[in-house]
């Protein structure tokens, strides 16, 4: 069964201070590793797709990273507004269905 | 394009109800996805629709639920009776064709309805 576990659940960083989130996940022939942020009452937003193990992606403080067992999402020189749940997801062959994990909660201290 | 439109943003019922939450998901867009996040829990995907039709509706926690998309832009997901343990964020996402044999797309999300059963 695809499954996909997230730690920590929660992080405080403060302002500046880099650090890393994880994603160890179980699927039966990766289709796509998804990076997303959700801020509280909203739903999650887009960030990244990986596909194959070394992959890399990155958008400002952010950088993702894929091995074949788990995902990073590196956040270098955080600032409070990069405050937010980060969820992972994955996506197996033959299937439709994206599995999520719990998320982790990342609050960055001014 | 407006992203995909839920509606309504809360909800508050009492117990026994029944309650009707409505999707816009994106034009163009041909998978749709209802997922249900509480705190316990995270994100669990209760039903996705191919096209309008039904593919896997396995997620659906048990009877009371059930879903319909009767064409490309709308789709309903209903609860009927609703119980406090049915509180909940519900989204909708949307995806271009979630074919098998290609590669992933991504999901957009809607904002949710926040769905409180008393």
């Amino acid at each position: 069964e695809d499954q996909v576990t997230q730690s920590p659940e929660a992080l405080r960083l403060q302002e500046g201070e880099s650090s890393s989130l994880n994603c160890s996940y179980t699927v039966s022939g990766l289709r796509g590793l998804f990076w997303y942020r959700q801020d509280p009452g909203k739903g999650p937003e887009f960030l990244f797709t990986l596909y194959s193990a070394g992959e890399e992606k990155e958008k400002e403080r952010l950088k993702a990273t894929l091995t074949k067992k788990e995902s990073f999402l590196h956040i270098t020189a955080p600032k409070p507004e990069d405050s937010a749940t980060y969820l992972c997801a994955v996506r197996g062959s033959g299937t439709y269905k994206y599995i999520f994990g719990t998320g982790t909660r990342l609050k960055v201290l001014a | 394009d407006a992203g995909v439109i839920q509606s309504p943003r809360h909800e508050v019922t009492e117990m026994g109800q029944e309650v009707t939450l409505r999707c816009k998901p994106i034009s163009g867009h041909n998978s749709l996805f209802w997922y249900r996040q509480t705190m316990m829990r995270g994100l669990e995907l209760l039903i996705y629709f191919n096209n309008n039709v039904p593919i896997d509706d396995s997620g659906m926690p048990e009877d009371r639920f059930s879903a319909k998309m009767p064409n490309a832009s709308f789709s309903t997901l209903k609860i009927q009776p609703s119980e406090p343990r049915d509180s909940a964020v519900y989204f909708c996402a949307s995806s271009p064709l979630a074919g098998a044999v290609s590669g992933a797309n991504v999901l957009t999300f809607g904002a949710g309805s926040r769905l409180t059963v008393l």
